[in-house]
């Protein structure tokens, strides 16, 4: 699945309750990324984590948070305080080294529908 | 931050007309441009990229070319078949840092 496997593939939130998407890559890339996708409006950063245990805010971080704890790993949680989280999600990955440097994966994505 | 502004959003073209899609960045010190291709269903994937000291790069049928002085970079696509349909994003990143500002899509549809 191209290395990097985002779970689950659709998810139904009602609102007030939190969600946790999970994203995994076996890629051995040091940074990660999740980017929110909405029509017209492109990839939008979240957050990002260019070392396990580190992540910076993206350009719309307001209602998210996440954690990187493995290499492997960096879930996104869509907490209640995000107003609008009906979107589909995106988490990439990417190394700083070789051939490949800064190019991003990406993986198929979570569809969030809040009822 | 950086802002990347993309145009137009949508493009048409006939089977074996070029097409070509452009955007605007505003930090002067970026200095890495990728392009994205997202078809329908799919993740989007790197179809191509340049760096701030080159000016043009090609691959077979897709080139990019970049304009520091007015801030602009362009993709363009030759001989366009209709597997070229999809949305293309352009992108760009500031420095050594690893994340990439996108602008905000072009929907191109090749039609026979």
């Amino acid at each position: 699945d191209g290395g990097i496997t985002q779970s689950p593939k659709y998810l139904f939130r009602k609102e007030g309750q939190n969600v946790t998407l999970s994203c995994e890559q076996n890629l051995n890339h040091d940074a990660m990324y999740w980017y929110r996708q909405d029509p017209g409006q492109g990839l939008r950063l979240i957050y990002y984590s260019q070392i396990v245990n580190d992540f910076q805010k993206g350009d719309i971080a307001e209602g998210y948070s996440v954690s990187r704890e493995k290499k492997e790993s960096f879930p996104l949680t869509v907490t209640s305080a995000q107003k609008n989280p009906t979107a589909f999600y995106l988490c990439a990955s990417s190394t700083p080294r070789g051939p490949g440097a800064n190019v991003l994966t990406f993986g198929a994505g979570s569809r969030l529908t809040v009822l | 931050g950086e802002n990347v502004e993309q145009h137009p959003s949508t493009l048409s073209v006939q089977e074996g007309d070029s097409a070509v899609i452009k955007c605007t960045y505003s930090d002067s010190a970026s200095n890495y441009f990728p392009w994205y291709k997202q078809e329908l269903g799919k993740r989007p994937q790197l179809i191509i990229d340049i760096r701030s000291n080159v000016g043009e790069k090609k691959d077979q049928r897709i080139a990019v070319t970049l304009n520091k002085t007015a801030k602009h970079f362009s993709l363009h696509i030759t001989e366009t078949q209709p597997e070229d349909s999809a949305v293309y994003f352009c992108a760009a990143r500031t420095g050594t840092a690893s994340k990439l500002t996108f602008g905000t899509g072009t929907r191109l549809q090749v039609t026979l």
